[in-house]
């Protein structure tokens, strides 16, 4: 697609519940981030990838978090046994990435969760 | 914690008049950016610039970089109600990680 592409758009679900978010990068993009903002918040970062693999993960702020990234483009980020405090909006961002990268970021519109 | 911090929080001015937004960080840098992001939606890419650069433009905008006192500056010229949104500065120091600050809310009124 022309964009980064984030799933589901909004999530609602019950404390306790495993959740599984989306993203799909801009063809070619061979960096991709996942960053957590809270309501009226800055960024926070959680993880970074570049290729398959994962040279940054120091945001990730407990071990219920966990990413993978396959085939050098989809990534999907889990949490498991969902938390209150887990309840943000999850962006996603790509960007070339290598030597070249000049650091921009192309973001997804976000997935918007809220852990009842 | 975030590497940087935005100033003012939030900002109010009238369709015509400047508005200018200060970033302060902590670490040493190689380069700036800041970013747009309207309300409920994912973050847009205005302009970045390098450690070795003091000032940039890019149509209404304006970014100053002063690397001895750790700052950058956004002025956005002939503010519109279209530019009402959150503007955020992100650096990186190395690498390909960006570090976000907490952002300014900027509200521009008819």
């Amino acid at each position: 697609g022309a964009g980064v592409s984030q799933s589901p758009s909004n999530k609602v679900t019950e404390k306790g519940k495993d959740v599984e978010l989306r993203c799909d990068p801009i063809s070619g993009h061979t960096a991709l981030y996942w960053y957590r903002q809270s309501l009226g918040q800055g960024l926070e970062f959680l993880i970074y990838f570049q290729g398959n693999s994962a040279p940054d993960k120091s945001g990730l702020p407990s071990d219920r978090f966990s990413a993978e990234r396959t085939g050098g483009s989809v990534s999907t980020l889990t949490i498991q046994r969902t938390q209150q405090e887990d309840s943000a909006v999850y962006l996603c961002a790509s960007s070339f990435g290598g030597r070249t990268n000049t650091g921009e970021l192309f973001f997804g519109e976000g997935s918007r969760l809220t852990v009842l | 914690s975030q590497q940087g911090e935005e100033d003012p929080q939030a900002l109010s001015i009238q369709e015509g008049e400047n508005a200018t937004m200060n970033c302060s960080y902590k670490t040493s840098i190689n380069n700036l950016q800041w970013y747009r992001q309207n309300s409920g939606r994912g973050l847009v890419h205005l302009i970045l610039i390098r450690s070795n650069e003091r000032e940039k433009h890019s149509g209404r905008l304006r970014v100053t970089l002063d690397t001895s006192k750790k700052s950058s500056s956004l002025l956005i010229t002939a503010s519109r109600a279209a530019d009402t949104a959150s503007y955020f500065c992100a650096t990186t120091g190395g690498g390909n990680k960006l570090t976000f600050g907490t952002g300014t809310q900027l509200k521009v009124e008819l």
